[in-house]
Order: C-alpha cells, then structure tokens, then sequence
C-alpha cells in the first residue's frame, strides 16, 4: 500500500458543470476525511466517514457537494453546479482509529480544481 | 470557537540555524496534535503526532512538544537545511476527531 491516493490530480472545469473526485485511503484505515484549502490557508474540514457512516459535515459543504463512500473503502466527493468559488485544492485524508484513540492521519497529494 | 493559530506567518532563516515553530489553541481538551509539512501546489506530508498524553516526539532533527495546560506546540527543527524550506501546519483533534489546522508558517532556508 503506497498510501492516500486521490484522483484526479488536476481539473479544469467551466462553471456549472458537475465533478466528482475520487480518494483510496490506506487499505486498513477505517476513518476518511475531505479537506478544502485555498492559497495561503490552512486546510479547512468539509466531512468525514468512520467505515460507510457519514458522521459529520462542516457548514462549508453546501447541499451543492456530496460525499459517499459506499462500501467503508474508497470515498467520492461530487460538486454539483460548479462556482468559481469552489477553485481549491480537495485533500483527502485517512486514520486508523481504535479504542477512542485516533492514530496519525495521512493525506493525498489532492485534486486542485480550477472553475472557469 | 475551536482555533488553531500558528506563529509567525513566514520565516527566513540562513542555513544552519535551530529554529521553533510555534501553534496555539483554544481548546485544552485535544485528544492529539499533528505536525506536517506541505510543499507548493502538495498534498500534507505527516511529520509527527503527539498524542494527548504524550509531552514530546522527536524525528531525525524534529523535535515537537506539546503543552496542554497553555494551549501551546512547538516543532523545534535543528541544524535547518535548504530542503527543509515548505509551510509546516500544526492541527490537532478532539473529541469529534476531526483535525483543525493553523494557517501555517511559511519557511525558507537560505544556502
């Protein structure tokens, strides 16, 4: 397993077409995060899953965006109706939780979305 | 509100020189607080974890500590080098586990 991979890496899209993302976390990971980060920010939380269960989603994440991960392994992220707002880089990230304790998350390399 | 905030923004150093990054938060009761390191136009690379009832974690020449009763991490880089030039992130979790990150702090070492 060489890690969180997110793919695409890259896309252009115009405004009001809808995309969607794709994240594979490490294999035995049970926790996936969506994080959204713009130029000179930090990361700032969207969602996250604990196996398929989508247990929190942040005010950010308007009923434009969708995330699932259906069978507790890979996750997607969909925006529907694409603003120009919505350029960022999507970062998706994974842990292994245990006992209430969460252990080190990893991240992707992140798809950065560009709205045209 | 649950904030995270690093100090200061940007760093110039010669290469060399010890250096402490600095994050503060709001929330004294994290469960862990993660140190990364980004790279332009890259995803986040782990450096170290510190979990809650740990103090310190050291790496290579990374040293970070955790104080909870200030609201207080330091990530300590010894002996800084070119390489060592990216925006390092502090974020830490409680109890929803999710991670909240500071803004960073942007470093450059020079040769």
């Amino acid at each position: 397993d060489t890690g969180v991979s997110q793919d695409p890496r890259h896309k252009i899209t115009k405004r009001g077409q809808n995309v969607t993302f794709r994240c594979d976390p490490i294999s035995e990971h049970n926790r996936l995060y969506w994080y959204r980060q713009t130029l000179g920010q930090g990361p700032e939380f969207l969602t996250y899953f604990q196996n398929e269960a989508q247990l929190e989603k942040s005010r950010l994440l308007s009923d434009r965006f969708s995330a699932e991960r259906p069978k507790g392994s890979f996750s997607t992220l969909e925006i529907q109706r694409t603003e120009q707002g919505d350029s960022a880089m999507y970062l998706c990230a994974s842990s292994l939780t245990r006992q209430l304790m969460n252990t080190e998350a990893f991240f992707g390399q992140g798809t950065r979305l560009t709205v045209v | 509100k649950q904030e995270v905030t690093q100090i200061p923004a940007a760093l110039s150093v010669p290469e060399g020189e010890n250096l402490v990054l600095n994050c503060s938060f709001t929330d004294s009761a994290i469960y862990n607080l993660q140190w990364f390191r980004q790279d332009p136009g890259k995803g986040l690379t782990s450096l170290l974890l510190i979990q809650s009832s740990q103090r310190e974690q050291t790496s290579g020449r990374l040293n970070a500590s955790l104080d909870k009763s200030s609201g207080r991490s330091t990530l300590y880089i010894a002996a800084s080098q070119p390489g060592d030039s990216a925006t390092y992130l502090c974020a830490r979790t409680s109890g929803t586990y999710k991670y909240i990150f500071g803004t960073g702090t942007r470093l450059k070492v020079l040769a």
